[in-house]
């Protein structure tokens, strides 16, 4: 089984809509959660942590679920520019460094 | 954005012949990680290093080798490539928790 599940897609949305993502991660010890986002043939740039009593930053809202392992990303207003790839991520094993444990991303597709 | 750079950011190389992709970084960071990224898996941990000469195997390491003499530059070896090692290779740096920044990517072809 995956370690973190996510829903490929795609997410095709008109501009102006809410779209939600989900993530399942399957260890129960993890303890820090993320939301990356990448665009086609760049790197994975960080968009934002997940905290345990949920965070927002403008129109992107993250929520954690530590009972259920699921994590959600929420944007609302969609803008064209947010068009890409979002990968849920959570820290790998406590023995690895920092490395971190990705899922392989939820396609959104945002169109005029 | 961060300062990580990666070169070569594309090559092309023969089956069994030794490869080389370098990671350097201008932020002084103390840990710094390969990975790869392809198609219907996501980005998996290829090895990571907690500081000069300290690394440690990831998940996919079969294959890899990796060298850290200097804090700014992680080295990543192939030392005999093969067609499954064909894929993006990313380096990325982290200060001292799990906010992860990374460079541009290396796309490796193995023919």
């Amino acid at each position: 089984r995956k370690e973190v599940e996510q829903d490929p897609g795609p997410f095709n949305v008109p501009e102006g809509a809410t779209v939600a993502f989900n993530c399942t991660y399957s260890n129960s010890a993890s303890q820090s959660f993320f939301w990356y986002r990448q665009d086609c043939r760049k790197e994975p740039k960080l968009l934002m942590s997940v905290y345990s009593s949920g965070n927002e930053d403008g129109r992107f809202t993250a929520q954690l679920n530590r009972a259920s392992q699921y994590i959600s990303l929420l944007i609302r207003d969609s803008k064209l520019s947010d068009s890409a790839t979002y990968l849920c991520v959570v820290n790998l094993s406590s023995n690895s460094g920092y490395a971190l444990n990705f899922g392989k991303g939820t396609s959104l597709l945002v169109t005029p | 954005d961060a300062g990580i750079t990666q070169s070569p950011r594309h090559k092309v190389t023969e089956t069994g012949t030794p490869v080389t992709l370098r990671c350097h970084q201008t932020e002084n960071h103390r840990y710094m990680y390969w990975y790869r990224q392809d198609p219907g898996h996501g980005l998996r941990l290829i090895h990571y290093s907690y500081g000069v000469k300290d690394t440690d195997k990831g998940e996919v390491s079969d294959g890899y080798s990796v060298s850290r003499s200097k804090t700014e530059d992680f080295l990543l070896t192939l030392e005999s490539a093969t067609s499954s090692q064909t894929s993006v290779y990313f380096c990325a740096i982290s200060a001292r928790d799990y906010e992860q920044y990374f460079g541009p990517g290396t796309r490796l072809t193995v023919t």
